[in-house]
């Protein structure tokens, strides 16, 4: 099966800039996470998503960042203005849902790194 | 408060020898326990996961866990290390409907 794919790898940026980030997970994954991780540090989740509803977005800082998912397929991850302690890798995933599936691994794309100069 | 704890920044372990990465964790209730692995410049990869059952969990790549209710501990090991397993490892728990990571580990296997 195909994995998850993000665009793009890698983004430079300045202060104040906007920028987006966008993510498509398996096929069949109705759930959809949305991490930051910053060197040296675990993921912390921004915001999760399932199908198209939005589950948990405690952690997202939500005066600069903001997240869709239209269609609960594709997701877009934004961030205006950023910030210098924005800079991280955000790292998408997926799995499956279900009651049975409740502890289903997450499968992860390979991220986009973030620069803000 | 919930926590995972992973006590050692970085594993020095040579080829061919056994290696152990440790996590344990604080959690309230029946904890479900993840093992993930991060290569350079790639996301993370599903290693191996404890719900019930038997105390030993097998994984990818020839890596097992432990799983120790009394010392809230469910540590990584392999009976012999591969330079090709120098990585960054994360212990995770689930709790909750919560997911909790570690900080993560740098496994580094010296030919």
């Amino acid at each position: 099966e195909a994995g998850v794919a993000q665009s793009p790898r890698y983004k430079i940026i300045e202060k104040r800039q906007s920028v987006a980030f966008w993510c498509n997970p398996i096929s069949g994954h109705a759930t959809l996470y949305w991490y930051q991780q910053i060197l040296g540090q675990g993921p912390k989740l921004l915001i999760q998503f399932q199908n198209n509803g939005v589950v948990d977005d405690s952690q997202l800082p939500k005066d600069r960042f903001s997240a869709e998912r239209l269609k609960g397929v594709d997701s877009t991850l934004k961030i205006q203005p950023a910030k210098l302690e924005d800079s991280a890798v955000y790292l998408c995933a997926s799995s499956s849902p279900g009651t049975a599936d409740f502890n289903s691994p997450l499968h992860f794309g390979n991220g986009t790194r973030l620069t803000v100069t | 408060a919930q926590s995972v704890a992973q006590p050692e920044d970085q594993v020095n372990v040579a080829e061919g020898n056994p290696l152990t990465v440790k996590c344990t964790y604080s959690v309230s209730g029946n904890p479900y326990l993840f093992w993930y692995v991060q290569y350079p410049n790639r996301g993370l990869q599903f290693l191996l996961k404890y719900i019930t059952g038997d105390n030993l969990v097998k994984g990818s790549y020839g890596f097992e866990a432990e799983f120790n209710k009394s010392q809230t501990s469910f540590h990584l090991k392999k009976p012999s290390a591969l330079v090709s397993d120098s990585a960054l490892y994360f212990c995770a728990v689930k709790s909750n409907y919560q997911l909790i990571w570690g900080a993560g580990t740098k496994l580094i296997i010296k030919p």
